[in-house]
């Protein structure tokens, strides 16, 4: 089955700890982003990447870094100076970086900061 | 700065009628403009993307409406059914780049009774 896949589901992690969420896909798809979702609001842009080995600062990049170093994976590391971590974490990915592409949603990840 | 309105109140309607959902935007002027659903605690779906020299698109059930001059997309869904309850998400790209790159509205959640 091709797809993305986020793991894990569910992350709860301690004040001060750095996280690192896993995204993967087997689409072989150029793009791949990662959002963030609080309740009640729309995703909210954190990183993306066009190509491998380039990625790009999206709206909210503060306290988060990711690497692209293969095709297939975009992990995200959400680091002790993001001030609130605690959302819903979706990674996409899509053919191309290019606007007329749908992205394909993985099922996301819970994050909870105790 | 960009900005995308749906409507943020849950929309309650009764199985069999037509649905319709509005999403307005202000300050830039974005060449595709996407639909997606997205069920409680899972990754949005991609439902419809519509062009901004396209003035519907139609897809089963689905019709989806642009119209650049009022700023504002219509997403219309008939003879509906509880299935159809979820929350559904508009979302646009910046109009300046084709990055892939896009903003998402807070989602209008609707509920189709039996």
């Amino acid at each position: 089955d091709g797809g993305i896949t986020q793991s894990p589901k569910y992350l709860f992690r301690k004040e001060g700890q750095n996280v690192t969420l896993s995204c993967e896909q087997n689409l072989n798809h150029d793009a791949m982003y990662w959002y963030r979702q609080d309740p009640g609001q729309g995703l909210r842009l954190i990183y993306y990447s066009q190509i491998v080995n380039d990625f790009q600062k999206g709206d909210i990049a503060e306290g988060y870094s990711v690497s692209r170093e293969k095709k297939e994976s975009f992990p995200l590391t959400v680091t002790s100076a993001q001030k609130n971590p605690t959302a819903f974490y979706l990674c996409a990915s899509s053919m191309q970086g290019a606007s007329y592409n749908e992205q394909f949603f993985g099922p996301g990840t819970r994050l909870t900061v105790l | 700065s960009q900005k995308i309105e749906q409507n943020s109140e849950a929309l309650n309607i009764q199985e069999g009628k037509t649905a319709t959902l509005t999403c307005n935007y202000t300050n830039y002027s974005p060449a595709y403009l996407q639909w997606y659903r997205q069920d409680p605690g899972r990754g949005p779906v991609f439902l419809l993307l519509i062009r901004e020299n396209e003035k519907e698109k139609r897809k089963e059930r689905l019709k989806v409406t642009f119209d650049t001059t009022l700023k504002q997309s219509l997403f219309h869904i008939t003879a509906s059914q509880p299935a159809d309850s979820a929350t559904y998400l508009c979302a646009l790209d910046e109009g300046s780049s084709n990055t892939g790159k896009l903003i998402f509205g807070q989602g209008t959640t609707l509920q189709v009774k039996p």
